[in-house]
């Protein structure tokens, strides 16, 4: 079975740092994109940028550009989301999740599976 | 305010059928695919339709996905209860060069 499993809900204080984990299994890692999608509290889905695994290849949204940083570790099947200085705007649920199809690029491509998700909650 | 617009709410009662539009522009649906994803409150975003009118395996015929020109939308027949949640369309945005989602659907059954 695929499936992705990200690491667990964190508090964090804004102008912390932060790293959370998504680990695939199930499937052949270096194959396939991985990306973060972001779901502030009571709203909808923004796409933050995708990363392959093979040569670490990253696409950011111009909206995330900057903001966050993502990679991935091969050796150990993980892909990470990372942030230098947290925000209290910062606060959202965000999951990880694999394009579908290892062949296509990235414009043509589409999220499945999705990981659990990982609730980050910013807060002074 | 999502790239992409959906109705936030629709409505119907079990048994029946309910359309979700999806209205986007020349650079996102008008040269892309549509792609939709629903979520159940608490839970993860899962796919429903790709590439348009695609299901993956395990989601019933009753979902089907339409696309033309710059809007799509998305069907259910023989609503159900478990058929609750929230609907999302997506596609690739070429002057944004990214995914763009619409607001979401909440869909309910009456």
């Amino acid at each position: 079975e695929v499936q992705l499993v990200q690491s667990g809900a964190e508090v964090k204080k804004p102008g912390e740092s932060l790293k959370i984990s998504c680990m695939g299994s199930g499937y052949t890692f270096t194959n396939y994109w991985i990306g973060w999608v972001r779901q502030m509290p009571g709203k909808g889905l923004e796409w933050m940028g995708v990363i392959h695994p093979v040569d670490s290849d990253t696409r950011y949204s111009p909206s995330f550009q900057g903001q966050v940083t993502i990679s991935v570790d091969k050796s150990i099947r993980t892909a990470y989301l990372q942030w230098s200085s947290l925000k209290a705007s910062d606060t959202a649920i965000y999951y990880c999740a694999r394009l579908g199809s290892s062949s296509l690029a990235v414009q043509y491509n589409w999220f499945d599976p999705w990981g659990q998700g990982t609730l980050v909650t910013v807060s002074s | 305010q999502s790239v992409l617009t959906q109705p936030p709410s629709a409505s119907e009662t079990p048994g029946q059928r309910v359309t979700i539009s999806c209205s986007g522009s020349s650079s996102s649906i008008g040269s892309n695919y549509v792609y939709w994803y629903h979520q159940v409150p608490g839970t993860a975003p899962k796919l429903l339709i790709y590439r348009n009118n695609q299901r993956p395996s395990g989601v019933p015929d009753r979902f089907s996905g339409s696309k033309s020109g710059t809007s799509a939308s998305l069907a259910i027949s023989g609503l159900r209860s478990e058929d609750e949640a929230v609907y999302y369309c997506a596609a690739w945005d070429d002057s944004l060069n990214g995914v763009v989602f619409g607001g979401g659907t909440k869909l309910t059954v009456l």
